[in-house]
């Protein structure tokens, strides 16, 4: 078992430009989350998804932030128009239930 | 809506002294209450849960946390802490339905 895989590890955008993050949740979860992590905030939810669809998006800024679960071997977490304040670690993790969390290594978004 | 606070940003102590980290929640009903985590350069990691029954829970490497509902607390406790407990570690709050809610972290600094 791999674990969560959440790619790529790093990215760096110019602002302005639009970035893409995917994670691969761990086979037989039903449910993915998505959590943002920095310095400042600590870790803020996001998003997440149960058996593919939406289940509560209440931590996604309303502007720029997207994420999808298309099926359930990925989800996408998009945002349009990266700004500096973007910048953090992104987290992905995927569970059984709403329970115990499995976490990715993460995404670090550097947006110049 | 649930929230969790950690009111200590760092913590400090040597090793092989006792270590608590504290942690207040604010939660409605019965809350499903975790510790997670976080190695330096690893991904969250779960170190205990409680859900219900026995208020004091017992975690891997030596760790333990206490329910407190009248004071709405979940402290974390280790009798005596070592330097490879240096990482930053994270409550959380959550039910049967939504996704945990992460208090800020603390950053426990073991000194030799």
């Amino acid at each position: 078992n791999a674990g969560v895989i959440q790619t790529p590890r790093h990215k760096v955008t110019g602002k302005g430009q639009e970035a893409t993050l995917w994670c691969e949740p761990i086979s037989g979860h039903s449910a993915v989350f998505w959590y943002r992590q920095t310095i400042v905030q600590g870790l803020e939810f996001l998003t997440y998804f149960r058996n593919q669809a939406p289940i509560d998006d209440s931590g996604m800024p309303k502007e720029r932030f997207s994420a999808q679960m298309p099926n359930q071997s990925h989800s996408t977490l998009k945002i349009q128009s990266t700004q500096p304040q973007d910048s953090a670690v992104y987290l992905c993790a995927s569970s059984l239930d709403v329970e115990t969390l499995y976490f990715g290594s993460g995404t670090r978004l550097t947006v110049l | 809506a649930q929230s969790v606070t950690q009111p200590d940003a760092r913590v400090t102590v040597s090793e092989g002294a006792s270590l608590q980290l504290r942690c207040k929640y604010s939660y409605s009903g019965t809350p499903y209450l975790f510790w997670y985590v976080q190695y330096p350069r690893q991904g969250l990691q779960l170190l205990l849960k409680y859900y219900s029954g026995d208020p004091v829970v017992q975690g891997v490497n030596g760790f333990e946390a206490e329910f407190i509902k009248s004071n709405s607390s979940f402290h974390l406790r280790k009798a005596s802490v070592h330097w490879s407990d240096s990482a930053v570690y994270f409550c959380a709050v959550s039910d049967n339905n939504n996704a945990p809610r992460f208090g800020a972290g603390t950053k426990l600094s073991v000194k030799p």
